[in-house]
């Protein structure tokens, strides 16, 4: 059992390069999540979808973009990556309807995504 | 808004115990956690703890919640340098699937 897989581990970008992140997870989670984590600054949710086909913004949802055309994956993109963009990325997820109800199932991380912009 | 706040840095020797505080300002949150990050790694769940409740005791881990001061500590007993993370809060609330974090404790543990 997986859990939460995100790719790449690592990636170097020049400022205005696009990319795309992955996320998969195989827990039948309802519930997914992108968060970027900076220094001192904890985790901060950039979007997050609570099923397939939906997407909402979170507290910094400028410069990206998400899509979750199934249920397992949640891509996150950045169309012209910024040098304010660097950053460590970390998808979760959460909720499977089979456990019971939301209330008390915890989000499940990914490794993090190591993304350097130049 | 919500908020959740905690000191940034712990230091503490190994084999006494380290207590990490936390404060939330959201009084309609169900669960309370504390996940874990080891370097180069993603949270990893640790405890949490039903807003309901006053304390949480599993193994070396003791969670207290002090819901007139929206005051959550975890205690950890005898700590190990296998210890050393950083330690994030986190309240859940909205049906479950909103959470805040806080910024996390860096706890350090000397040998």
């Amino acid at each position: 059992n997986a859990g939460v897989t995100q790719t790449p581990k690592f990636r170097v970008l020049k400022t205005g390069q696009s990319m795309t992140l992955l996320c998969a997870q195989d827990m039948n989670h309802e519930y997914m999540y992108w968060y970027r984590q900076d220094p001192g600054m904890g985790l901060r949710l950039i979007h997050y979808s609570v099923g397939e086909g939906t997407t909402a913004k979170g507290e910094v949802p400028d410069g990206y973009n998400v899509s979750r055309l199934k249920k397992q994956n949640f891509l996150l993109g950045l169309e012209s990556a910024a040098p304010s963009q660097t950053s460590v990325y970390f998808c979760a997820s959460s909720y499977s309807k089979v456990v019971g109800t939301a209330l008390n199932q915890p989000q499940h991380f990914g490794d993090g995504t190591r993304l350097s912009i130049l | 808004g919500e908020d959740v706040e905690q000191s940034l840095f712990l230091s503490v020797r190994e084999g006494d115990s380290s207590v990490i505080n936390c404060t939330y300002t959201d009084s309609s949150s169900t669960y309370l956690y504390w996940y874990k990050q080891e370097p180069g790694a993603g949270l990893q769940l640790l405890t949490y703890i039903f807003s309901n409740m006053d304390m949480k005791q599993d193994q070396r881990l003791t969670v207290l919640l002090n819901k007139k001061d929206k005051h959550l500590s975890l205690r950890i007993a005898d700590t190990q340098t296998g210890d050393s993370a950083i330690y994030f809060c986190a309240e859940a609330y909205t049906g479950g699937f909103k959470t805040i974090f806080g910024a996390g404790t860096r706890l350090f543990v000397k040998a």
